[in-house]
């Protein structure tokens, strides 16, 4: 059974950093592109950013190009989010998603809610 | 502001057929796979059928998907009261070199 479960929100002040983790299960992980995610409150989802399976290419949201990055770590079966210099506006809950080999994101964790305020 | 436009609600009848645009340009919808995903408040969004058509493990066969150009459509037929959701369509795009969701659909069953 795949199972992704995301951990690291929590509240943040403007312009801090915070690091998201998700622990991948059930799949061969380094097979697989992954994705984050992020729904805002009252709003759609958003993609954010993107790593290949072996990690070496990667693409981010114009929203977040330049302060976000995104990594994995495929010996221990986890992608992470590093966010920097965080703005109101990023206050959301950031999913980790697995693509399915076409861009489409077939299993999803469970959210982890990262609020940015002073 | 995305880059997908979808009507902002749909509604129909229980066992009504429901049909939901997505709208876009050449450098996404025309030129790579739509997804489609429903969302339901508190949980996470689920993909309703792959790039091949292919409907994951609990997704009925009542929901189908169709592209020409650079719009797409979903298509709940037989709809229920439990497909009341948010549907999102959402795709790769090539100018942007990223993923862009649509502006969302909720559905309501009258």
């Amino acid at each position: 059974e795949v199972q992704l479960v995301e951990s690291g929100g929590g509240l943040v002040q403007p312009g801090g950093s915070l690091r998201l983790s998700c622990a991948a299960s059930g799949f061969t992980f380094s097979r697989y592109a992954m994705n984050w995610v992020r729904q805002a409150p009252g709003k759609g989802p958003e993609w954010v950013s993107e790593i290949s399976g072996n990690g070496v290419k990667t693409y981010y949201a114009d929203s977040v190009k330049g302060r976000f990055i995104i990594s994995r770590d495929n010996s221990k079966n986890t992608l992470y989010l590093h966010m920097n210099s965080l703005r109101a506006e990023d206050t959301a809950i950031f999913y980790c998603a697995k693509d399915d080999g076409s861009y489409g994101f077939d299993f999803w964790g469970q959210g982890t809610l990262v609020t940015v305020s002073s | 502001q995305s880059v997908l436009t979808q009507p902002p609600s749909a509604s129909g009848t229980p066992g009504q057929r429901v049909t939901i645009s997505c709208s876009g340009s050449s450098s996404n919808i025309g030129s790579n796979t739509v997804n489609w995903y429903r969302h339901l408040p508190g949980t996470a969004p689920k993909l309703l059928f792959n790039s091949n058509n292919q409907r994951p493990s609990g997704v009925p066969d009542r929901f189908s998907g169709s592209k020409s150009g650079t719009s797409a459509s979903l298509a709940i037929s037989g709809l229920q009261s439990e497909d009341e959701a948010d549907y999102y369509c959402a795709a790769w795009d090539d100018s942007l070199s990223g993923q862009v969701f649509g502006t969302g659909t909720k559905v309501t069953v009258l």
